[in-house]
């Protein structure tokens, strides 16, 4: 069975203070690997799709890597604004239906 | 704006009722699709429906019917409504399979 599995559940980072969000995942034939941004009330954003090991993607401070077994969301100097959910969600087989993780809460204070 | 919008954005109902969630999407998109959250965050998809094709996750109870008048509007009625349907409701709609774009979502309270 297709999992997504993303540690930590939570992470708290001062103002500038870099780091990494996991992503891992097992499933026969990755379609795509997706990392979506949730703030609260508020519906997923698309941050970024991989589609193959070694594959990476850069927004701001946001950069994501794929491997054949995880994705890190990589977020350098981080600022309060950055606080949010992250989601990590892949699809496999036929089709680009998302399975998704149950997403890292990120807190960044000042 | 162009966007994913869902009516309404808060809906409390007692159990057993009947009820439904609108969605509309003004960005010309084919792909539209159902997503529940539950109280842990978990986003699990319950429907995609492509233009005339409907694709149905069968962990979804029957109770759940997704209705699409046009290509820009999904809706999502719900019948016999449980205690177990409490989460928030996210419509979605894509231009490309692998990019999605969320509404605010509908977050349902079944007392």
């Amino acid at each position: 069975e297709d999992q997504v599995t993303q540690s930590p559940e939570a992470l708290r980072l001062q103002e500038g203070e870099s780091s990494s969000l996991n992503c891992s995942y097992t499933v026969s034939g990755l379609r795509g690997l997706f990392w979506y941004r949730q703030d609260p009330g508020k519906g997923p954003e698309f941050l970024f799709t991989l589609y193959s090991a070694g594959e990476e993607k850069e927004k701001e401070r946001l950069k994501a890597t794929l491997t054949k077994k995880e994705s890190f969301l990589h977020i350098t100097a981080p600022k309060p604004e950055d606080s949010a959910t992250y989601l990590c969600a892949m699809a496999s087989g036929g089709s680009y239906i998302p399975t998704f993780g149950r997403g890292t809460s990120l807190i960044v204070h000042p | 704006d162009t966007a994913v919008s869902q009516t309404p954005k808060y809906l409390v109902t007692q159990m057993g009722n009947d009820k439904s969630i609108k969605c509309e999407q003004n960005l010309g998109h084919d792909t539209m699709y159902w997503y529940k959250q539950d109280s842990k965050k978990f986003l699990k998809i319950m429907f995609s429906y492509n233009n005339k094709e409907l694709i149905i996750n069968e962990t979804v109870p029957n109770r759940f019917s997704p209705k699409s008048p046009d290509k820009a509007h999904l809706n999502l009625h719900i019948n016999s409504l449980e205690l177990g349907d409490s989460a928030v409701y996210f419509c979605a709609s894509s231009p490309r399979a692998d990019e999605q774009f969320f509404g605010p979502g509908t977050r349902l309270t079944v007392l």
